[in-house]
């Protein structure tokens, strides 16, 4: 199993553009989740997802869509780039979520690092 | 919302001594889950605790969850260059899971 595959690891945009981060998990993990980590600012959650077809704004949605047409594939759009938006970006999946009180652990991509100019 | 407060931001230890971070949050947690992240990396899973009270261990580390369920500590006993990165906790909020800010370890043989 690969886990959970981020791309791409770099990306550097001006302000204005668009983008869309990829993440894909081989795991048939129901729950899928974007945060962003800022120094100081630790892991911020942006949006997530309980299964293909449903997802949720988390802490910081402003300036970010996603969607979930297949179990395997979240991607984060970001629709017109901002320099606030510089940060790195992780990608988090885990194991069913729906009606459970406790959470299953949490399996990180590796990151993407955005640098918006 | 849901706020999970971690203290200290930073820490600096030499090596060989102990480390505790803490993690509070505003309202009771049915379980909270501890990660670490070394420098460069992601975020790794270390231990989910469930139960009032609730210690486990995980060789050099011991985790505790409060009677109330409304806090947590980790504490590392003789710390060496390896236990380096950042520890954060998570509690659930609805659905997602929050994290904390994180505390950083920096340690000097």
């Amino acid at each position: 199993n690969a886990g959970v595959t981020q791309t791409p690891k770099f990306q550097v945009l001006k302000t204005g553009q668009s983008m869309t981060l990829q993440c894909a998990q081989d795991m048939n993990h129901e729950y899928m989740s974007w945060y962003r980590q800022d120094p100081g600012m630790g892991l911020r959650l942006i949006h997530y997802s309980v299964g293909a077809g449903i997802t949720d704004q988390g802490e910081v949605p402003n300036g970010y869509n996603v969607s979930r047409s297949t179990t395997e594939d979240f991607p984060l759009r970001l629709l017109s780039a901002a320099p606030s938006q510089t940060s790195v970006y992780f990608c988090a999946s885990s194991y069913g979520a729906t009606g459970s009180s406790y959470n299953s652990p949490l399996h990180f991509g590796n990151g993407t690092r955005l640098t918006v100019t | 919302g849901q706020q999970v407060m971690q203290i200290p931001q930073y820490q600096h230890v030499q090596e060989g001594e102990d480390f505790t971070t803490y993690c509070n949050s505003s309202t009771t947690l049915s379980n909270i889950q501890w990660y670490k992240q070394r420098p460069g990396g992601h975020p790794v899973f270390l231990i989910q605790l469930v139960k009032s009270g609730e210690v486990k261990k995980q060789k050099r580390l011991t985790f505790q969850f409060g009677e109330a369920k409304k806090n947590s500590s980790l504490h590392i006993t003789a710390t060496q260059t390896t236990d380096v990165g950042t520890y954060f906790c998570a509690g659930k909020a609805g659905t997602a899971l929050i994290f904390g800010k994180g505390t950083t370890l920096s340690v000097s043989s």
